[in-house]
């Protein structure tokens, strides 16, 4: 399968501790996204990255998250010092160079973090 | 600032029955409009979307939208609901112009149940 793949799928950690997620894009694609998306909420946008560089973060994104893509490649999300409302679905998608905002997004099945 | 409001967060039809799913927006600028749909444990798959070429917009799975800038709606339709169609609905929108990276805002989605 070629689609975007997470790592892991689910998490369970315990409050204060450090988690960090993988997401693989498609391969080729140079834009690539990071959502969250809570219980009964649309998925919120956190970040966006071109290639390696990282252009655009919400200020959902506090100071204890951080996303790297090292090389264009895969991406990663880490979430330092985990808090209960840190608890969602993470969500990644990747999309081709395009004209524009037109190109589609393709998402991948998420990784959901549960802190205790 | 751009936003969508989705109306209704269940909707349930039978079998047959036509499925309206109610998307408006709310945007300063021209926007790019999206369906997207999520059935459990999968990411978002796009249904369609629309660009500012034709208003009614087809999409995968037999579904339809119609863009209503008098409206400002972007209403999801399909003649006849299959026991298939039943997942998580979600309405996005991200503006043409304003140095937006193609971050699509996303409405609460809208859960369709299909009675046989």
């Amino acid at each position: 399968d070629t689609g975007v793949s997470q790592n892991p799928r689910h998490k369970i950690t315990k409050r204060g501790q450090n988690v960090t997620f993988r997401c693989d894009p498609i391969s080729e694609h140079n834009r690539l996204y990071w959502y969250r998306q809570t219980l009964g909420q649309g998925p919120e946008f956190l970040t966006y990255f071109q290639n390696e560089a990282q252009l655009e973060k919400s200020r959902l994104l506090s100071d204890r998250f951080s996303a790297e893509r090292p090389k264009g490649s895969f991406s990663t999300l880490e979430i330092q010092r985990t808090e209960q409302g840190d608890s969602a679905m993470y969500l990644c998608a990747s999309s081709p160079r395009g004209q524009g905002v037109v190109s589609e997004q393709f998402f991948g099945p998420g990784t959901r973090l549960t802190v205790l | 600032a751009q936003s969508v409001t989705q109306l209704g967060s269940h909707v349930s039809v039978s079998e047959g029955a036509l499925v309206l799913l109610r998307c408006n927006y709310s945007s300063s600028v021209p926007p790019y409009l999206f369906w997207y749909v999520q059935y459990p444990n999968q990411g978002l798959q796009l249904l369609l979307k629309y660009t500012s070429a034709a208003t009614l917009v087809k999409g995968i799975n037999g579904f339809e939208a119609e863009f209503k800038k008098s409206e400002t709606s972007f209403h999801l339709t399909k003649p006849s609901a299959h026991m298939s169609d039943a997942a998580e609905y979600f309405c996005a929108v991200t503006p043409l112009k304003g140095g937006s990276q193609g971050n699509l805002i996303f409405g609460k989605g809208t859960k369709l149940s299909v009675k046989p």
